[in-house]
């Protein structure tokens, strides 16, 4: 079926509001994850869900974000009282299983820009 | 943080030639990936390689992988110019990828 999808692809805000960031994977993956990326960096791991759970939030820079993936389909990711060093790309990925050997399939990221 | 490391940042080649880029990286691995990345299409899977093996090949592309040295190598043949990109390795631990901060691959006409 169709590549992972995100939305919005762009987002400008304001410090201190709160922004959701959308993530619609490929159909029948049981794998999300995702990843932030500033200027000039290769992707930062931030959270991985194994269905409707979070395997493993280790990445998650504080309290501020979050991440709910209820029907293990969509994923939304949340970031409350934004900073301007939140401002980046942010990437989600899935895959198939979630094995180590598996190839994680990205969306076209989301453009987050914090005045 | 950040586990691999690309060299160099930024490499700039006539088409026809051959890129390389080389990924080093700091603890073992269960296997090493390459990645693509322009603005237009976003991050995509070039190929994998698993820590047993030395040497792989896809189309223009060849992976070597050093596991006692800790490092990769990605070989593009014949570039063209759709070929300019920034190329990134990632190694797994367990589920998570751990990136490097890519190559600057750029193909002149």
């Amino acid at each position: 079926g169709a590549g992972v999808s995100q939305t919005p692809s762009n987002k400008v805000t304001e410090k201190g509001k709160y922004v959701e960031l959308r993530c619609d994977p490929i159909s029948g993956h049981t794998a999300l994850y995702w990843y932030r990326q500033s200027l000039g960096q290769g992707p930062e791991f931030l959270i991985y869900f194994q269905g409707t759970g979070a395997a493993d939030d280790s990445g998650l820079p504080n309290d501020r974000f979050f991440a709910v993936r209820p029907e293990g389909s969509v994923s939304t990711l949340k970031i409350q009282r934004t900073e301007r060093g939140d401002s980046a790309v942010y990437l989600c990925a899935s895959s198939l299983m979630g094995g180590a050997t598996e190839t994680q399939y990205f969306g076209p990221g989301t453009r987050l820009l914090v005045l | 943080s950040q586990q691999g490391e690309e060299d160099p940042q930024a490499l700039s080649i006539q088409e026809g030639e051959n890129a390389t880029m080389n990924c080093s990286y700091k603890t073992s691995i269960n296997n090493l990936q390459w990645y693509r990345q322009n603005s237009g299409r976003g991050l995509v899977h070039l190929i994998l390689i698993r820590s047993n093996e030395r040497e792989k090949h896809s189309g223009r592309l060849r992976v070597t992988l050093d596991t006692s040295k800790k490092s990769s190598s990605l070989l593009i043949t014949a570039s063209r110019a759709a070929d300019t990109a920034s190329y990134f390795c990632a190694t797994d631990l367990n589920y998570q990828l751990i990136w490097g901060a890519g190559t600057k691959l750029i193909i002149k006409p």
